[in-house]
């Protein structure tokens, strides 16, 4: 999982409560993402940035927020409207968004969401 | 629009014995293919990915995989499988030269018995 940090590995969540996962990377990478793994489900993308104060919305996004205000960090917070928040959160980079033989996208070790 | 199916949770194998793990995809263009591995509570790790070229791409840990585009199949290969390759292995596509983003396959998991 070298390059991209993501923090805490373990999260709970009171009901009502916002929370904030972390994601540092140090690759020099332009774009960054965040899937939720549900089991069975595969991996389903909440949010992308392709550049710094620049983000878009994935398949899965209500109930959720980014910033994207440094080049290394994107983080994802977890709103209270999301009603189903359990799950395990990966955050992924890639040199740019394009479609390039280059662009292969890196992940972090994740973080466990879990509700109280 | 761009589909990647896995049609097996599970695959089961003999320790020594080859394994296959399969990945059939829909792409309106050409298709740019990978395959991960998550272990256990990990994030995905690459394995390999097809681009263009030879249709047999070989990856990390002696893993192949061969391109089909008749069949649009990219299935994931080893001769001989190892204990150690037990984990959830993942195909993802997205059509070449797009800015489009990598679309994922539920997952497969993998068993390698003794």
């Amino acid at each position: 999982d070298g390059g991209i940090t993501q923090s805490p590995k373990y999260l709970f969540r009171k009901e009502g409560q916002n929370v904030t996962l972390s994601c540092e990377q140090n690759l020099n990478h332009d774009a960054m993402y965040w899937y939720r793994q549900d089991p069975g489900q595969g991996l389903r993308l909440i949010y992308y940035s392709q550049i710094v104060n620049d983000f878009q919305k994935g398949d899965i996004a209500e109930g959720y927020s980014v910033s994207r205000e440094k080049k290394e960090s994107f983080p994802l917070t977890v709103t209270s409207a999301q009603k189903n928040p359990t799950a395990f959160y990966l955050c992924a980079s890639s040199i740019s968004l394009g479609g390039t033989a280059k662009n292969i996208q890196y992940f972090g070790a994740g973080t466990r969401l879990s509700v109280l | 629009a761009q589909s990647v199916a896995q049609p097996e949770d599970q695959v089961n194998v003999a320790e020594g014995n080859p394994l296959t793990v399969k990945c059939t995809y829909s792409v309106s263009g050409n298709p740019y293919l990978f395959w991960y591995v998550q272990y256990p509570n990990r994030g995905l790790q690459f394995l390999l990915k097809y681009i263009t070229g030879d249709n047999l791409v070989k990856g990390s840990y002696g893993f192949e995989a061969e391109f089909n585009k008749s069949q649009t199949s990219f299935h994931l290969k080893k001769p001989s499988a190892l204990v150690s390759d037990s984990a959830l292995y993942f195909c993802a596509v997205r059509e070449g030269g797009s800015q489009g983003n990598l679309i994922f396959g539920k997952g497969t998991k993998l068993s390698v018995k003794p």
